[in-house]
Order: structure tokens, then sequence, then C-alpha cells
């Protein structure tokens, strides 16, 4: 079975970097196959993506977080990482990591990672 | 298009079938998933594919698909049904991912 952790601080500062990590156990990044998101919920609201990750290390992003985000992958420690730059109050979410599959003309998040609420305030 | 549209909420009957939609361009190409999230929780995967349940998902939660909308039908919705419902896909270009605004399914 496999779970997914997320870590990270719960408050930043504005204008500072959110920096996440999410540890996978249960299955390798590496074995392939799979793409590792970054899914964020602003309170009372839907699901936002926020990008993917193959083990490959190939990215894409939501265009409009395109500028401030990038998505690592450490293979040895079978983790993924989020960095979000330049943030503000308008970051504040619920922050969740998620493994995403496809298969027969659909993708779909299987796992997800139990999220980690992070705050932007001073 | 990139968006995918939901009804923000739905009621139904408890014991009453219920379809809530998802439209969207790229259910033109893509089949949608569907995820149930319950207050506090995160998402759960309920339907991907043409109509797939994985693992634990009772048989009266199905999905459907026609054009660009695609339907998760709760047939005999009980009390425990009741909560936000998420639809997802890929964009048309097939790189990124989208979700619905959600629809918030109340069991009467």
């Amino acid at each position: 079975q496999v779970q997914l952790q997320e870590s990270g601080p719960g408050l930043v500062k504005p204008s500072q970097t959110l920096s996440l990590t999410c540890t996978v156990s249960g299955g390798s990044i590496s074995s392939g196959g799979y793409y590792w998101s970054w899914i964020r919920q602003h309170p009372g609201k839907g699901l936002e993506w926020i990008g993917y990750i193959y083990y490959s290390g190939s990215t894409y992003y939501n265009p409009s977080l395109k500028s401030r985000v990038a998505i690592s992958v450490d293979t040895s420690k079978n983790q993924f990482s989020l960095k979000l730059n330049s943030v503000t109050a308008a970051d504040t979410a619920m922050y969740y990591c998620a493994r995403e599959s496809c298969s027969g003309g659909s993708c779909y998040v299987d796992y997800w990672g139990q999220g980690t609420l992070v705050t932007v305030s001073s | 298009s990139s968006e995918l549209t939901q009804d923000p909420a739905v009621s139904v009957a408890l014991g009453q079938t219920v379809r809530i939609t998802c439209q969207g361009d790229s259910l033109r190409s893509y089949y949608a998933s569907w995820y149930q999230q319950k207050p506090g929780q995160a998402p759960v995967l309920v339907i991907y594919g043409k109509n797939n349940r994985p693992s634990g998902i009772p048989d009266r939660v199905s999905g459907s698909s026609s054009g660009n909308t695609a339907s998760l039908t709760i047939t005999g919705a009980q009390a425990e049904d009741e909560a936000d419902y998420h639809c997802n896909s890929r964009d048309s270009s097939g790189d990124h991912v989208v979700f619905g605004g959600g629809t918030k399914l109340t069991v009467l």
C-alpha cells in the first residue's frame, strides 16, 4: 500500500519561499509510470493542481503558478519536493502531495497524502 | 479550454438517485476522474476511466460520459454519501491537470 506524507513549515512569511517535502513509502518513485503531484486547496474552495514531476525529472506546472513553482525529486530518499517563492496570503491553503496514474484514456490521483496546512502570515 | 465546470451544490433525498455533472472541452479526449471529500479529510478516488471503481467503493456509485460532459451517479444515496465531489482530467494538451470547482452533495 503506497503512502505519502507531507512535511514542512506550517507558517511562512510573506515574500518568502514555501518549501514542502513528500515522503513516499510502500512504492518506489523511480519505478516509473506515475506522476508525483502537488495539489492545494484554499479554505472552503476546490482543488487546484500545482504541478507534477515524473521520475525522470520532467516537470509540468499550472500556468498560473509556473513563474513561482519548482518541483524536484530525490529518488535516493524516495521523496519529492515543492518550492513556491514570493508567497502571499493568497497562497494560504492545504497542500497535498499525491500520486497520479494514467491508463485507458484516464489520469487519476489514486493516492493522496493527508495534507498539510500552510499559512502565509507575518 | 482547460476548465472543468461543476454545479456548486446538489441535494438528494435519502435513498434516491442523484447525478453530479462535470463539463469541459478536455472531456472529449479524456475520461473524468471523481473524488469524494469529507470535511477535514483528503479526497478519495471513487471513479476513474470509463466507469471503474477502486476497491472499497460501493457499486451504487457509477460514472458515465457523453461529449464534453462527465457524470457521477449515486443510486440509492445514503447519509454517508454527503460530501464534496470533485472531478478532474488532463487538459486538452494532455500535459496539465485540471479540476472542477467541486459539488457539495447534501443528502436530505
